[in-house]
Formats: structure tokens, C-alpha cells, sequence
């Protein structure tokens, strides 16, 4: 059974500092692996998505990477803005059933 | 771009009483669609998958007779909480899978979520 576990749980910078989110999960065999932004009682929305076959995908100031064989991915987000403040939600695609297993969610805090 | 509309948004409803959660695909078609359920502070749980005239398939530990689930167009799938109860006072997002696309390679579609609570 997949499990995905995102460290850390929470995060407080301030505003323009480069920081890293990181996302493991346990069963490499996957279709890709998204990050989406959560805000509070909000739906998502996705970020960046990685297929199994790449390394990374960058949008804007956000770049995910994918290691697929040590079972991790990195969402870096340069020059972080009180904007950014929210949950980020690693998410893999399993082979097996289309599945689509969370992580916990890392909660940012940006501040000014 | 593609949109999934989830309606309500929030709903307050007392012990026993059915709720009805819309989730619509608006400018795509949407073959398959996802529930999920999200306690506080917690991730996401999918809860069950439908797919446009089929039955719904339940994760494990969710009642398919509580959860009712019904995906009766490439546009529109339902999930009905059926003689709810305070605990099963969440926040329900649905996501969609555009037709002809790859899982591979295209993103799920989420709704904004429904924020249901029970008296």
C-alpha cells in the first residue's frame, strides 16, 4: 500500500527566503506525482506535475523535482512571498488502480 | 482551462437527515470522477471512484450504503450522505478525470470543496 508522508509538517519564513518542501512515498511503482496548493477551506490546485519518466517540472518561482528510485520529491519555492502562504499536498499516481494517495500536507506561513 | 464546479460549498444539516453533493465538470467531459474527504488538519482520503455509468468503487472502510454515490452523466456525479451524523461532519472534494486524457500525463481537476456539518 503507497504511503506518502511530507516533512515538514509546518513551516514559518520570512518573506523572500528560498525553501525547500519535501515528499517521500513508499512504492515507486507510480504515474506521476503532483503538488497542489491548498488554502484554508479551499479545493486544490495544482502546481506541477511530474511524470514518472522525468526529474523536474518548473513553473514561475516553483520547481519540483522527482527521484523515483529513492521515493522522493522536492517542491523549492524561490523568493517565497506572504502570497504563498498556504498547504502544499504532494500527491503520487500509483500504477495500480489510478490511484491518487495524499500526502499531509506541509502548512507555509509567509511572513512579511 | 478545465473547471469542476462542487455545490454546495457548505451545508449545515441535522442528525438523520440525507445531504446531496453536486460535482460538475463544466468544460470537459469527466469519465471517471473521484470523492474525497478531508478531516481537519489531515490530507485527503479518497473515499470511492466513479465511473460514467457504472457502479461506484468504495475504498476500504467507507460505507457504499452511507456514501451513496451516482456519476449518471460525462458531466455530473453525486455523492448523497445518507442519515447523517455528526461525525460524518467533513470537508468532501470531488476531482474529475478529463475524457481522453492520460492519467499519465494531465493533472486531476478538483471542485472547491464541500464543508458539511451535522447537527
Amino acid at each position: 500500500k503507497q504511503e506518502v508522508t511530507q516533512i515538514p509538517a509546518a513551516l514559518s519564513v520570512p518573506e523572500g527566503e528560498n525553501l525547500v518542501l519535501n515528499c517521500s512515498f513508499t512504492d515507486s511503482a507510480i504515474y506521476n506525482l503532483q503538488w497542489f496548493r491548498q488554502d484554508p477551506g479551499k479545493g486544490l490546485t495544482s502546481l506541477l506535475l511530474i511524470q514518472s519518466s522525468q526529474r523536474e517540472q518548473t513553473s514561475g518561482r516553483l520547481n519540483a523535482s522527482l527521484d523515483k528510485s529513492s521515493g522522493r520529491s522536492t517542491l523549492y519555492i524561490a523568493a517565497s512571498q506572504p502570497g504563498d502562504s498556504a498547504t502544499y499536498l504532494c500527491a503520487v499516481l500509483s500504477n495500480a488502480g489510478n490511484m491518487l494517495t495524499f500526502g499531509g500536507g506541509t502548512r507555509l506561513m509567509v511572513k512579511p | 482551462g478545465a473547471v469542476v464546479s462542487q455545490h454546495p460549498s457548505w451545508v449545515i444539516c441535522k442528525s438523520g437527515t440525507s445531504v446531496k453533493i453536486e460535482c460538475r465538470s463544466l468544460d470537459f467531459q469527466a469519465t471517471t470522477m473521484f470523492w474525497y474527504r478531508q478531516f481537519p488538519k489531515q490530507s485527503l482520503m479518497l473515499m470511492a471512484t466513479s465511473n460514467e455509468g457504472s457502479k461506484a468503487t468504495y475504498e476500504q472502510g467507507v460505507e457504499k450504503d452511507k456514501f451513496l454515490i451516482n456519476h449518471a452523466s460525462l458531466t455530473l456525479s453525486t455523492l448523497t450522505v445518507t442519515s447523517a451524523h455528526p461525525e460524518d461532519s467533513s470537508f468532501y472534494i470531488c476531482s474529475a478525470k478529463q475524457r481522453d486524457k492520460s492519467s499519465y500525463n494531465s493533472p486531476l481537476h478538483f471542485g472547491n470543496g464541500t464543508r458539511l456539518t451535522v447537527t
